[in-house]
């Protein structure tokens, strides 16, 4: 298995611009998460879905970020419009999981710098 | 505050040490996790134990876990450069299905 995929892996946009962050699970996997780690803020969880429905979006920052997971083998976080605040690491992680909480696995990220 | 505190926020220690890393949470917890984060890299799950777990080993890993004080910590035996990482606790809360993570340690090992 090749593991979680995000694309692009580096993303360098302008202040306004709308940006798309792509995440493939592995196969099986029925949670997805998405995180955004910054140097100020650690690792924080913006939404996660189960079977390809929102359970909590309470991290996401504001209205300017949407998340949505058509299928179970694809998931999008869009900003739109974005800021330079916005500069981070985004991670997506999936688990195979049923009540209990298990282990996670960690795509390699999505490097967006906001100018 | 964030749940899931690690201490100390960085350490450095040479080859063949022992290194020793804390975490403490807040909440009741389901259990608690340990990740590693090489730099520029995803997460990488180590080693889960559950809230009736107080040990558990995994190679040249030893975790901890004492829920009366709500804390953690992670003991990596025998270090090597190849350790040098950033280390996640990661707790699951009661009632919620996701992660919380954290602040990290980050792990300098001297060759």
């Amino acid at each position: 298995d090749a593991g979680v995929i995000q694309s692009p892996r580096h993303e360098v946009t302008e202040m306004g611009q709308e940006v798309t962050l792509r995440c493939k699970p592995i196969s099986g996997h029925n949670s997805l998460f998405w995180y955004r780690q910054t140097m100020m803020r650690g690792l924080e969880l913006l939404i996660y879905f189960n079977n390809n429905v929102p359970i909590d979006d309470s991290g996401m920052p504001e209205d300017r970020f949407s998340a949505k997971m058509p299928n179970a083998s694809f998931s999008t976080l869009k900003i739109q419009p974005s800021e330079p605040r916005d500069s981070a690491v985004y991670f997506c992680a999936t688990h195979h999981g049923g009540g209990i909480t298990d282990t996670q696995y960690f795509g390699p990220g999505t490097r967006l710098t906001v100018l | 505050s964030q749940q899931g505190e690690e201490d100390p926020q960085a350490l450095s220690i040479q080859e063949g040490e022992n290194a020793t890393m804390n975490c403490s949470y807040k909440t009741s917890i389901n259990n608690l996790q340990w990740y590693r984060q090489n730099s520029g890299r995803g997460l990488v799950h180590l080693i889960l134990i559950r809230s009736n777990e107080r040990e558990k080993h995994s190679g040249r890993l030893r975790v901890t876990l004492d829920t009366s004080k709500k804390s953690s910590s992670l003991l990596i035996t025998a270090s090597r450069a190849a350790d040098t990482a950033s280390y996640f606790c990661a707790t699951s809360d009661t009632g919620r299905r996701a992660l919380t993570f954290g602040s990290g340690t980050r792990l300098q090992v001297q060759p």
